[in-house]
């Protein structure tokens, strides 16, 4: 079984500052990875996904995310945020060969002026 | 990209009530998948409903309180029975891209008095 770690319940960040949010995954099998993204009162958005190939993939809105392999992590990126960045940040997983996606606590991004 | 519907957005219901909420979606997809998010939490995983077979359930779900129906490849129906208040979430509707990716509907916010 797949499981997700979200390592930060809560960031928060003034408004042009980089930011990092923390994502750990279990999985004995090969996963592909997903970021997504929930605005107040909304559904969810997919910012970025790591199939397979270059570890660094980038995503809307100016966010990217790293793959690493030997520490299980997929930690999201941003050099400088904006105060609409503010929202809920979720990483999830999912195994190659399967259709369930795992997803991790959420991380509350909040940018400040 | 799939563009996936949900109704109704939003609904106050009275305990012992049911609430039957409605997923479409634009194209004809194999898998439908139910999500609930309780309030300041993660997804969690209801059920995977394919066209034409009853529905799987995930460990902690069951039919007679969440009933699934999928008439056709482009629709899906979820049913709250019996609501209590611990039933107050956000419901989610989803679908898997083509590139593995999943799509969400805005959701269904359900707060039971």
């Amino acid at each position: 079984a797949q499981s997700v770690t979200q390592l930060d319940s809560q960031v928060p960040v003034f408004e042009e500052a980089p930011v990092e949010l923390r994502c750990n995954y279990s999985s004995s099998v090969s996963v592909y990875l997903f970021w997504y993204v929930q605005y107040p009162n909304q559904g969810l958005q997919l910012l970025l996904k790591y199939l397979s190939g270059s570890t660094l993939v980038k995503g809307i809105n100016g966010f990217e995310a790293e793959f690493n392999k030997s520490q299980t992590s997929f930690h999201l990126r941003k050099p400088s945020v904006h105060i609409s960045d503010t929202a809920e940040y979720f990483c999830a997983v999912k195994e190659t060969s399967g259709s369930r996606l795992t997803f991790g606590e959420g991380t509350q991004l909040t940018v400040n002026p | 990209s799939a563009v996936i519907s949900q109704k109704p957005s939003r609904d106050i219901c009275q305990r012992g009530t049911s609430l039957t909420i409605q997923c479409q979606v634009d194209s004809q997809v194999t898998m439908m998948f139910w999500y609930r998010q309780q309030p300041g939490q993660s997804l969690t995983l209801i059920a995977t409903a394919n066209q034409g077979s009853e529905a799987t359930y995930e460990s902690g779900f069951v039919i007679d309180k969440f009933p699934i129906s999928r008439p056709n490849l482009t629709f899906s129906t979820l049913t709250v029975s019996n609501m209590s208040p611990e039933d107050s979430s956000i419901y989610l509707c989803s679908v898997e891209g083509q590139h593995t990716e999943a799509f969400f509907g805005q959701g269904t916010r359900l707060t039971v008095v």
